[in-house]
């Protein structure tokens, strides 16, 4: 079984660009989720789709990010325009339930630098 | 901010156990405890987690206090390819997971 894909690995984009990071979910999880660290910090809740819609986007930091999950199926995090401090990891996850006994399989993350 | 505290790193001696304890005093009654390790900067990865009873898998062994405010992640025989970053998480009834700093795990030759 495929696990958690994130497209790209990495990314290298100049300040006020912009840059559409890649998601996909294990086959059959409605839970995903985004989370980033950034550079000395600890990993940081993103937000949470069930399905396509949004159920908790308390830890997105602005509104230069927008996700999106189109159908219920891949999601797509776009960071526009991006400025130094999105500079990290941004790691995706999926889970099947959602709920508190329902663990959440990471994808390898994409590292994203702005210069 | 992290609702679990662990110590900052360790060291374990290769074929020995690791055993890597986690505080958790604020969690609450349907909160399970999650493990997971980060290897270098890949994604985290899942080893075990548990509600009140102890917990055995392929991987690892969680020992849950019965006051359920700590918990010891069990390595039984820890090699070198278990270096990693293993962090502790109370999973919320939001369901998004708050990470902490971790321990810092090293696998000794």
């Amino acid at each position: 079984e495929a696990g958690v894909t994130q497209f790209p690995s990495h990314s290298v984009i100049e300040k006020g660009q912009t840059v559409t990071l890649r998601c996909d979910p294990i086959s059959g999880h409605d839970n995903l989720y985004w989370y980033r660290r950034v550079m000395g910090k600890e990993i940081k809740f993103l937000l949470h789709f069930v399905k396509e819609s949004k159920q908790d986007e308390s830890g997105m930091p602005n509104n230069r990010f927008l996700a999106e999950r189109t159908g219920g199926t891949y999601s797509t995090l776009k960071v526009q325009p991006a400025e130094l401090e999105d500079s990290g990891v941004y790691f995706c996850a999926s889970s099947l339930l959602g709920l508190g006994a329902d663990e959440q399989f990471f994808g390898p993350g994409t590292r994203l630098t702005v210069l | 901010d992290a609702k679990t505290t662990q110590p900052p790193s360790m060291d374990c001696a290769e074929g020995r156990a690791a055993n890597l304890p986690c505080n958790h005093s604020t969690i609450s009654g349907n909160e399970y405890v999650y493990w997971y390790r980060q290897i270098h900067s890949q994604g985290p990865q899942y080893i075990i987690h548990g509600l009140k009873n102890n917990e055995t898998n392929e991987m690892a062994s969680l020992i849950i206090t019965e006051d359920r405010k700590s918990s010891t992640l069990i390595l039984p025989h820890a090699t070198l390819r278990d270096t990693a970053v293993y962090y502790c998480i109370e999973g919320s009834g939001t369901y998004k997971y708050i990470f902490g700093t971790g321990t810092r795990l090293k696998v000794l030759a």
